[in-house]
């Protein structure tokens, strides 16, 4: 199956800074990307997604980038506030519509 | 979005037991998936519940182990069978509207503790 990897594992800004969670996938047939958040003892909640035919989509202070020719995705979260601290998963799909998601990255935002 | 009801939410076990995990969607999905949550760690596809047919398992998952039912459109279950420790861990249904790279939703998971 498909192997997503995600980097950094953690990560911790100060209030305003950006953050920037980048993640890589093997397989070239997957063609959406998602970005799920998922706060202490909550489910994974999907917070901006992107296909392949599409190189970047911006949601207010969240933008996610893919570059298939390299296979790698990132998502980039502006004027970071404390309320964005949880943990990221990146992940990638297939036509089989199996998802398979990276390791995480637990992101902090210090006030 | 779907409406996703799993449970139990939370159970503790004895070790060699099975306990089954019932999912209920508020209306019909095509994809329905099974996904487990080891404390700190990613989400791991466990299988692919297929209405009226066997389940698809991702390799390192057995039949035997998590035996899997999807008897329509908006219910599935997963039994963690034969439990040990290392079972332990947070089970999450998720489901799909469409078919090839729509967005996938999740239950709010079954944390099991195997003692």
């Amino acid at each position: 199956g498909e192997n997503v990897e995600q980097h950094p594992s953690t990560l911790s800004v100060q209030e305003g800074d950006s953050a920037v969670i980048k993640c890589t996938y093997s397989d070239s047939a997957s063609n959406y990307f998602p970005w799920y958040k998922q706060e202490l003892g909550k489910r994974p909640q999907l917070i901006i997604d992107i296909r392949s035919n599409v190189g970047e989509k911006k949601d207010q202070r969240i933008a996610v980038t893919l570059n298939k020719t390299a296979k790698h995705f990132s998502l980039h979260i502006t004027e970071t506030q404390p309320e964005d601290s949880a943990v990221y998963f990146c992940a990638a799909s297939t036509a089989g519509n199996q998802f398979y998601f990276g390791t995480g990255t637990s992101l902090t935002v210090i006030p | 979005s779907a409406v996703i009801s799993q449970k139990p939410s939370r159970d503790i076990c004895q070790r060699g037991t099975s306990l089954t995990i019932q999912c209920q969607v508020d209306s019909q999905v095509t994809m329905m998936f099974w996904y487990r949550q080891q404390p700190g760690q990613s989400l791991t596809l466990i299988a692919t519940a297929n209405q009226g047919s066997e389940a698809t398992y991702e390799s390192g998952f057995v039949i035997d182990k998590f035996p899997i039912s999807r008897p329509n459109l908006t219910f599935s279950t997963l039994t963690v069978s034969n439990m040990s420790p290392e079972d332990s861990s947070i089970y999450l249904c998720s489901v799909g509207r469409q078919v090839n790279t729509g967005e996938l939703f999740f239950g709010e998971g079954s944390r099991l503790t195997v003692l």
